[in-house]
């Protein structure tokens, strides 16, 4: 079974620039969060999605962060327009059907960094 | 919310003794607690969890002991290799953060185990 895969794996932009970061989670996974770990801090959730709807956006730090997940498959989250502070390891995880495991299945993440 | 809290930051042993981590957390509503294992530029993997119905539960060399009274949990690694060198978070989830399966992570633990 394939794991969840993240794109891109690195990212450098400046501040000001926009940058895409997509999740495709593991096939059949019907929720999918957005976290986040800074400077090498805790990891800090942003979202969550149940199919192609945002159950839970509280963790998102401002309205600089976009994130979607049309059709309920992949998930791509938007930063525009970036500032320092963005940077750091950007993961997502999945997890089957809410009446299954509380099991999370993280991506390798996306590191960014913003000049 | 819930928060998380996790010592020590850092943790060095001798190959064959064992390691522990520690973690408190404030919400005594909280009932799954999941360790995950980051090896330097992978993703964050589960190695063990725990449900607020059980006291410990162990697989193999590492245990998780849960303390609902007190609100703390710790991770146990007996006979530690090298390729337990790692970061481990801990995390809870609470019924009263957001939707309900958001996981919050203490700010981890680098484990470094010495040959």
């Amino acid at each position: 079974e394939a794991g969840v895969t993240q794109f891109p794996s690195h990212s450098v932009i400046e501040k000001g620039q926009t940058v895409t970061l997509r999740c495709d989670p593991i096939s059949g996974h019907d929720n999918l969060y957005w976290y986040r770990r800074v400077m090498g801090k805790e990891i800090k959730f942003l979202l969550h999605f149940v199919k192609e709807s945002k159950q839970d956006e509280s963790g998102m730090p401002n309205n600089r962060f976009l994130a979607e997940r049309t059709g309920g498959t992949y998930s791509t989250l938007k930063v525009q327009p970036a500032e320092l502070e963005d940077s750091g390891v950007y993961f997502c995880a999945s997890s089957p059907s809410p009446m299954a495991t509380d099991t999370q299945y993280f991506g390798p993440g996306t590191r960014l960094t913003v000049l | 919310g819930e928060n998380v809290e996790q010592h020590p930051s850092t943790l060095s042993v001798q190959e064959g003794d064992s390691a522990v981590i520690k973690c408190t957390y404030s919400d005594s509503a909280s009932n799954y607690f999941p360790w995950y294992k980051q090896e330097l530029g992978k993703r964050p993997q589960l190695i063990i969890d725990i449900r607020s119905n059980v006291g410990e539960k162990k697989d193999q060399r590492i245990a998780v002991t849960l303390n609902k009274t007190a609100k703390h949990f710790s991770l146990h690694i007996t006979e530690t290799q090298p390729e337990d060198s790692a970061v481990y978070f801990c995390a809870a989830k609470s019924p009263h953060s957001g939707s309900a399966r958001q996981l919050t992570f203490g700010s981890g633990t680098q484990l470094t185990v010495l040959p």
